[in-house]
């Protein structure tokens, strides 16, 4: 299985603030990665697919950028609705893979 | 509209089996590959595998090889997720997710998600 590591783990900030998540493949998966946004009770929901396409419906302030091994999702001004926990996702196997997740706080 | 609407919550014991369903509609049901993921209370979300609801065709990732089956039913636009031999860290919220459109052969993320379906595993 391909594996997903993201980091931090946890990241505190503010609103307004630019933020960066992390997340790196055990191996090539060309630009098949997935950001999703997870709120508490709720499914998540897409933000970002083939590494940097915004999903329709999503705020501009949501990029995500990378190819092979390394991406980035950036939330350019955080807003108050932005603090959630994050997952990448790799759809380049048959079987994917999340990273383990990374917690968005409120400074 | 597409939706995929999940089954109820459930208490099993310990060594027992579940059986979730997934029922979808607003799109054709036989043309999109379907997924199960799971996530543990607090923790993050778990691929269990993928089914071809067209011919039925399964994969399974390793950690559950043996212990799950998913399966469908293409009258009633239904897929299934059955786990056997349950334990305690069996509990977790289980999703259905759809993902690929099958006769398109290019990959593809999770566009919709079932609601959950909680299974608390307890003696």
């Amino acid at each position: 299985d391909i594996q997903m590591t993201q980091s931090p783990s946890t990241l505190s900030a503010s609103v307004g603030d630019r933020v960066t998540i992390t997340c790196r493949a055990s191996q090539s998966i060309s630009t098949w990665l997935a950001w999703y946004q997870q709120k508490p009770g709720k499914a998540p929901k897409i933000l970002i697919y083939k590494a940097s396409s915004l999903e329709s419906g999503v705020p501009s302030r949501f990029s995500g950028s990378g190819s092979g091994t390394e991406f980035t999702l950036t939330i350019s001004s955080l807003q108050p609705d932005d603090f959630a926990t994050y997952y990448c996702q790799q759809y380049n196997s048959y079987l994917y893979t999340f990273g383990q997740g990374t917690k968005l706080e409120i400074k | 509209q597409v939706q995929l609407v999940q089954s109820g919550a459930e208490v099993k014991k310990p060594g027992a089996s579940v059986k979730v369903s997934c029922k979808a509609s607003g799109y054709t049901f036989t043309n999109y590959y379907m997924h199960w993921v799971r996530q543990a209370p607090g923790q993050g979300l778990e691929c269990m595998g993928i089914i071809n609801p067209s011919g039925g065709s399964t994969s399974y990732a390793q950690k559950f090889q043996g212990r799950v089956t998913m399966t469908r039913d293409t009258s009633t636009s239904t897929v299934y997720m059955e786990l056997s031999s349950l334990r305690s860290d069996d509990t977790a919220v289980y999703y259905c997710a759809r993902a690929a459109p099958i006769f398109v052969l290019v990959p593809a993320a999770f566009d919709y998600w079932g609601q959950g379906t909680l299974v608390t595993v307890s003696s």
